[in-house]
């Protein structure tokens, strides 16, 4: 059953530490999206991948890193430098002619 | 001013009843329209594109309105599983690969159908 996979589904991150997301997906896609979530506001983009071993930053990468070694997988870590990191990560792929199909997110909160 | 704006809601509605919301985007060069759905506390998922001479989707029909820089949805007959928040999004570039990035995502109009 092809789909995106993002665990875990709830993380907590102590200060000055950094931590990953996972987003795997078995779809072929080869654009690649991680976005955030915060109450009462639209999806920001935080990276986008459209091949292997690129990506760009989105509206709001500050704080954050990505990396696209492999089709399937677009790991994002928060690192400590991301002040404000409380929010709903959702990932989401595209083949580039239907629109994007999210994964079921992760809730990151601060301990 | 934000790209795309809804009414954030909520909109109470009986089931039966017919219900209508819009939403305003202020780039005039956006190109593709999209409703989505959300759950609380769930992933959005695509409810239904938008197209320029309207279409429907079962109960749920959808408007676009290039003059006045809005879309609309309709949801007929509500059903309680319809509730649930309507998530707006519009893209600003044509149907390339690059273009799904761009996204711009209304923060979306809550729909509360009651019995």
């Amino acid at each position: 059953d092809g789909g995106i996979t993002q665990s875990p589904k709830y993380l907590f991150r102590k200060e000055g530490q950094n931590v990953t997301l996972s987003c795997e997906q078995n779809l072929n896609h080869d654009a690649m999206y991680w976005y955030r979530q915060d109450p009462g506001q639209g999806l920001r983009l935080i990276y986008y991948s459209q091949i292997v071993n690129d990506f760009q930053k989105g509206d709001i990468a500050e704080g954050y890193s990505v990396s696209r070694e492999k089709k399937e997988s677009f790991p994002l870590t928060v690192t400590s430098a991301q002040k404000n990191p409380t929010a709903f990560y959702l990932c989401a792929s595209t083949d580039g002619v239907q629109p994007q199909h999210f994964g079921d997110g992760t809730r990151l909160s601060i301990l | 001013r934000k790209e795309v704006e809804q009414d954030p809601g909520p909109f109470n509605v009986p089931e039966g009843a017919t219900v209508a919301f819009n939403c305003t985007y202020s780039n005039s060069a956006s190109q593709s329209f999209f409703w989505y759905r959300q759950d609380c506390r769930k992933e959005p998922k695509l409810l239904m594109s938008v197209y320029s001479s309207g279409n429907e989707d079962g109960r749920f029909t959808a408007q676009l309105n290039r003059a006045s820089q809005y879309i609309s949805l309709l949801i007929r007959d509500s059903k309680l599983s319809d509730s649930a928040t309507y998530l707006c999004v519009v893209t600003s570039e044509g149907m390339t690969t690059d273009s799904w990035g761009k996204l711009q995502f209304g923060a979306g109009t809550q729909v509360v159908v009651t019995p």
